[in-house]
């Protein structure tokens, strides 16, 4: 089993409808995590952090859930520059050692 | 400046050279990363340092041979590469290398590597 996982997708999904995507870790000892989204050629950026008590940016919503070992990523009204591939991190061992899922393919259809 | 820089932008080398690719932060980070990524597949942990010192090695192949010579500066030194080293690498920069922050990460754009 992947330390982390994702379902690879694509996602094809039309502008304006709510799309969500989940990420499993196996280790427990796992202590942060975030989504990050990539596009084409281009270096992974920072989406949002991920806390225990779950958080909102704008249309984008992160939960987490500790007891089943998942994060998952809510956006809501989907744009079309929203089409990327969004990847899951987990941190753990004191914060340096870092994992990334295996990134969902998010495709926003005029 | 919340920018992580890196040079150069694309490199292509025999096996036989030596090259060497750089990052720069200034956002006064104090852990750096290098990352290889393979195409469509999620950037790979190679080493990590964190308060100029290397606290992390993925066990990556001594042909790649990273430094650190301050807090700003991570080097990451390329001899006697094969085809199939050929990626993207990026390099990343966290506030702290210590638990107890929630570390996020910046990435620099990356310098596409082609060995011949």
């Amino acid at each position: 089993r992947k330390e982390v996982e994702q379902d690879p997708g694509p996602f094809n999904v039309p502008e304006g409808a709510t799309v969500a995507f989940n990420c499993t870790y196996s280790n427990s000892a796992s202590q942060s995590f975030f989504w990050y989204r990539q596009d084409c050629r281009k270096e992974p950026k920072l989406l949002m952090s991920v806390y225990s008590s779950g958080n909102e940016d704008g249309r984008f919503t992160a939960q987490l859930n500790r007891a089943s070992q998942y994060i998952s990523l809510l956006i809501r009204d989907s744009k079309l520059s929203d089409s990327a591939t969004y990847l899951c991190v987990v941190n753990y061992e004191g914060y340096q050692k870092v994992t990334f899922g295996t990134g969902t393919k998010l495709q926003v259809i005029p | 400046d919340t920018e992580v820089t890196q040079t150069p932008k694309h490199l292509v080398m025999g096996m036989t050279n030596k090259k060497s690719l750089k990052c720069e932060q200034h956002m006064g980070h104090r852990a750096m990363y290098w990352y290889k990524q393979k195409a469509k597949k999620p950037p790979e942990l190679m080493f990590v340092y964190s308060y100029e010192k290397l606290s992390i090695n993925e066990s990556v192949p001594s042909r790649f041979s990273p430094e650190c010579p301050n807090s700003s500066l991570l080097n990451l030194h390329l001899h006697a590469l094969q085809p199939e080293d050929s990626a993207l690498y990026l390099c990343a920069s966290s506030p702290s290398g210590t638990s107890g922050s929630y570390n996020e990460q910046f990435f620099g754009p990356g310098t596409r590597l082609t060995v011949l």
